[in-house]
């Protein structure tokens, strides 16, 4: 049992590039989350997946897209890479149980956009 | 969107007792969060408190909750090394949480 795994670990692009940030989950959660966490700044929601088939914006969502594959996988996409989002992304994933919504946090893909 | 506060940084002695406070301003959040985070990894769960609620405890961790003043806190007893980390505070509405900016906690012997 993997819990959220996150693809890749690390990566740098240059001003104008592309990339997608993979993340996947095995605890048939039903909701997915990315975050992008700054120093200072906590994490901030750039956007979530309340369930299959369903996208929904957070606070930051700018510069991204994201697409939920399948109830496994929430991708995010970053179509012209800006030095404004060198930062830390995380995805999550959550469904109700004993502790509410808990989300569940994968390791985090730290990004430097040059 | 939902504003929730935390003073950015505790320097605590090993053994004593740290306590960690939050501010939030949604009156509605039905769950309230504690995360750790350790040094270049993601954010685990600690514990967690239902709104109606006023105090849980869990070995180490005691959190109270003061619905009226919206003021959380989170009191870890005997202090560890393994205790320095950044910890964060985070209220639960409409599918999502909002954190706070994370306290940093320094451990020193």
């Amino acid at each position: 049992n993997a819990g959220v795994t996150q693809t890749p670990k690390f990566q740098v692009l240059k001003t104008g590039q592309s990339m997608t940030l993979q993340c996947a989950q095995d605890m048939n959660h039903n909701s997915m989350y990315w975050y992008r966490q700054d120093p200072g700044m906590g994490l901030r929601l750039i956007y979530y997946s309340a369930s299959e088939g369903t996208t929904d914006k957070g606070e930051v969502p700018n510069g991204y897209n994201v697409s939920r594959l399948n109830k496994r996988e929430f991708s995010l996409r970053l179509e012209s890479a800006a030095p404004s989002q060198t930062s830390v992304y995380f995805c999550a994933s959550s469904d109700f149980g004993t502790g509410g919504y808990e989300q569940y946090f994968g390791p985090g893909t730290r990004l430097t956009v040059t | 969107g939902e504003d929730v506060e935390q003073s950015l940084f505790l320097s605590v002695r090993e053994g004593d007792s740290s306590v960690i406070n939050c501010t939030y301003t949604d009156s509605s959040s039905t769950y309230l969060y504690w995360y750790k985070q350790e040094p270049g990894a993601g954010l685990q769960l600690l514990t967690y408190i239902f709104s109606n609620m006023d105090m849980k405890q869990d070995q180490r961790l005691t959190v109270l909750l003061n619905k009226k003043d919206k003021h959380l806190s989170l009191r870890i007893a005997d202090t560890q090394t393994g205790d320095s980390a950044i910890y964060f505070c985070a209220d639960f509405n409409d599918y999502k949480l909002s954190f706070g900016a994370g306290t940093t906690v320094t451990v020193r012997a």
